[in-house]
């Protein structure tokens, strides 16, 4: 069982479309990330959301934490063939423990 | 800024040996390391967390005999892979917390293949 269902899995726009991919679960976090990974390399922290209804932008990259903090989505503006890559929600569990959502695959096609 | 380094990057053994994979916090010391595995094309799975001093905690499903994890110091937890067999072939990676903003990082990855 997934503890945090991420959608979609695989993506694939245009350049200049906008997207929204989104991260789920029955159960609250204390805090949830977003990482964006290359292949063969290790994942990289995008941003960390802490507060319900917090929400944070990274240039064209907005991220929200559900009021609830059991929800998350990160929406990309104007996509442009470098945010190309696997995207992942983790969500803290306890202190220490991350555990990810599945990922989503995206393809920004120019 | 705290880095945390894997070695090595890639390893390719025969069916049946055994491989380490060692994962080092390089300026800053962490008791709890974490162990993934990642398969191609998926996320990461969370395998174990590694205690300095004390025996590691595998989450279900994760095979404790087959997947040895030592953290012998501060700054180093090994995975040892027993008996390998081409299923295990995986993209594995470490984190830990550490540094001035009690921030998560992450390893390089190691990729093992098991022919």
């Amino acid at each position: 069982t997934q503890l945090l269902e991420q959608s979609p899995q695989f993506l694939s726009i245009q350049e200049g479309e906008n997207l929204t991919v989104y991260c789920n679960s029955s159960s609250v976090f204390s805090s949830l990330q977003w990482y964006r990974q290359e292949p063969g390399e290790g994942p990289v922290l995008l941003v960390t959301v802490v507060t319900g209804g917090e929400v944070k932008k990274l240039k064209r990259l907005t991220f929200q934490f559900g009021d609830a903090r059991k929800d998350s989505s990160l929406h990309i503006t104007a996509a442009q063939p470098g945010d190309t890559g696997l995207y992942l929600c983790a969500g803290l569990q306890g202190a220490q423990k991350l555990v990810f959502g599945q990922g989503t695959r995206l393809t920004i096609n120019p | 800024g705290a880095v945390v380094s894997q070695h090595p990057s890639w390893v390719i053994c025969k069916s049946g040996t055994s491989v380490k994979i060692e994962c080092r916090s390089l300026d800053f010391q962490a008791t709890t390391m974490f162990w993934y595995r990642q398969f191609p094309k998926q996320s990461l799975m969370l395998m174990a967390t590694s205690n300095e001093g004390s025996k590691a905690t595998y989450e279900q499903g994760v095979e404790k005999d087959k997947f040895l994890i030592n953290h012998a110091s501060l700054t180093l937890s090994t995975l040892t892979v027993t008996s390998a067999h081409p299923e295990d072939s995986s993209f594995y990676i470490c984190s830990a917390w550490g540094g001035t903003g009690n921030t998560i990082y992450f390893g390089e990855g190691s990729w093992l293949t098991v022919v």
